[in-house]
């Protein structure tokens, strides 16, 4: 059964960058058929995508995150990564990871959330 | 961007009765891209429908999707007591919409 399991530290300063690992376990990332992707959840905004990547290295973004978004992939350790510079309060979230079909595009298997506090 | 508005933002219902959940899109957009999402409280969201009326492995069939262009609809045929939560629709793999929460009347 595919599970995803999102880590990183629960607390960053703000202007610093955010750097978060999803683990995928009982399947390979390695698979034509997926891309692996980030989204986020606030009260204020809801559900936003982040990015996405597959298992080759190619990326696609959401543009409202100016830029400051880096996702990549280790295949060796099935793993891959979210790095978000310049945080503010407003990047404070709970932070999904998911499967998503490479043809219907939809996300059939999350991560269960990591909740991301921005404050000195 | 494909922008998704959903309504009613809220729908108070009683167990057993029928729930008709509506997302319209900016523009219109295929339906092979258009999928549902429900999400209980402190949960990650699960993927109900996708291509706009397809299933999802392990959802009960009264769970069905319908709709083309901008106009898709969910609807939950009876109303079980798991089935109150919040509910997203989603375009292209990125775009949500803002959700609905179906809440016991």
């Amino acid at each position: 059964q595919l599970q995803l399991q999102e880590s990183g530290p629960g607390l960053v300063k703000p202007s610093e960058t955010l750097s978060l690992t999803c683990t995928v376990s009982g399947g390979s990332i390695s698979s034509s058929s997926y891309y692996w992707d980030w989204i986020r959840q606030t009260p204020g905004k809801g559900l936003e995508w982040i990015g996405s990547i597959y298992y080759s290295g190619s990326t696609f973004d959401n543009p409202s995150l100016m830029s400051r978004v880096t996702i990549s992939v280790d295949t060796s350790k099935n793993q891959f990564s979210l790095k978000l510079s310049s945080l503010t309060a407003a990047d404070a979230a709970v932070y999904y990871c998911a499967r998503r079909s490479s043809t219907g595009w939809y996300l059939d298997h999350w991560g269960q959330g990591t909740l991301v506090t921005v404050s000195s | 961007e494909i922008v998704l508005t959903q309504s009613p933002g809220t729908l108070s219902l009683s167990p057993g009765e029928r729930a008709t959940l509506s997302c319209r899109a900016s523009q219109s957009s295929s339906s092979r891209f258009l999928a549902w999402y429900q999400q209980k409280p402190g949960q990650a969201p699960r993927l109900l429908i996708y291509g706009a009326s397809s299933r999802a492995t392990g959802i009960p069939d009264r769970f069905s999707g319908s709709g083309s262009g901008t106009d898709f609809t969910l609807t939950i045929s009876r109303l079980e007591p798991e089935d109150f939560a919040v509910y997203y629709c989603q375009q292209y793999g990125s775009s949500f919409g803002q959700g609905t929460k179906v809440e016991i009347k």
